[in-house]
C-alpha cells in the first residue's frame, strides 16, 4: 500500500551543495509532478513528466533538474543549493481520473 | 493564464458551525475542479472533485458545486468537527503542463470544541 514514496523527509544543505530528492510510485501512473510549497503561497509546479523519458518545465524550474528513466521513479536534482530553495517539496502522480496522489513531502533547509 | 483564487484564512469556527470557503477560478475551456485537504505534517489528499458544469462533488460531509456562470467552486460543510482542522486547497486541472493541477494559496481552518 505504498503509493508515492519520497526520501529524504528532512535535509539541511549548505549553500552551493547539491542533492537529489527521490520519488517513487507503485501505481503504474504515467504522469508525475514535482511541486514546492512555501508558507501562504500554495503549491508551485517545478517539473512534470508524462511518461518515461519525457519531462518538461513547470512554473518554477530554475535551479532544478529532473529525469524519468522508468515509470516508477522521478528524482528531482538541486544543483548549487540557494536559500531561496528552502521549502517543502511534494512529488505526486496522477491516475486516469485526474486525481493526484501525493507523497508525504521532503522538507529542505538551505543555510 | 489559468489561476485559482481562494479566500484568505485563517478561518476559526466552533464545533458544529457552518463552513464556507470561497474559491473562484480563471481558465480557458472547461477544467476539472478539485478540493484537496492537508492535515498537519502530511501530504495533500483529494477531498472532492467535479469534472463539468453543475456537477456537485461531495465527501465526508463536504460539498462543492461547479458553477460555470460564476466561475466558482465554493466548499461547504453543514457542521464542522475538530478533526476537520486542516489546510484546504482549491485546484483546477491545466490542460497544458501535462494536466498538472494549479492550486490556490490554501485556507487554514481551525475548529475548536
Amino acid at each position: 500500500n505504498a503509493g508515492v514514496t519520497q526520501t529524504p523527509k528532512f535535509r539541511i544543505l549548505k549553500i552551493g551543495q547539491s542533492m537529489t530528492l527521490q520519488c517513487a510510485q507503485d501505481m503504474n501512473h504515467n504522469y508525475m509532478y514535482w511541486y514546492r510549497q512555501d508558507p501562504g503561497m500554495g503549491l508551485k509546479l517545478i517539473y512534470y513528466s508524462v511518461g518515461a523519458g519525457i519531462t518538461d518545465k513547470g512554473e518554477v524550474p530554475n535551479g532544478y533538474n529532473v529525469s524519468r528513466s522508468t515509470t516508477e521513479d522521478f528524482p528531482l536534482r538541486l544543483e548549487l543549493a540557494a536559500p531561496s530553495q528552502t521549502s517543502v517539496y511534494f512529488c505526486a502522480s496522477k491516475d486516469s481520473t485526474g486525481e493526484l496522489f501525493f507523497g508525504e513531502g521532503s522538507r529542505l533547509t538551505v543555510l | 493564464g489559468n489561476s485559482v483564487t481562494q479566500m484568505e484564512g485563517p478561518v476559526t469556527l466552533s464545533e458544529e458551525a457552518f463552513l464556507t470557503i470561497n474559491c473562484t477560478y480563471t481558465a480557458t475551456g472547461y477544467p476539472s475542479l478539485f478540493w484537496y485537504v492537508q492535515y498537519p505534517g502530511e501530504g495533500l489528499q483529494l477531498l472532492l472533485k467535479a469534472t463539468k458544469a453543475d456537477d456537485k462533488g461531495s465527501n465526508k460531509g463536504f460539498e462543492a458545486t461547479y458553477r460555470k456562470e460564476t466561475t466558482s467552486f465554493h466548499l461547504e460543510k453543514g457542521s464542522v468537527q475538530v478533526s476537520d482542522s486542516a489546510v484546504y486547497f482549491c485546484a483546477l486541472s491545466d490542460r497544458k503542463a501535462g494536466t498538472a493541477l494549479i492550486f490556490g494559496k490554501g485556507t487554514t481552518l481551525s475548529v475548536s470544541s
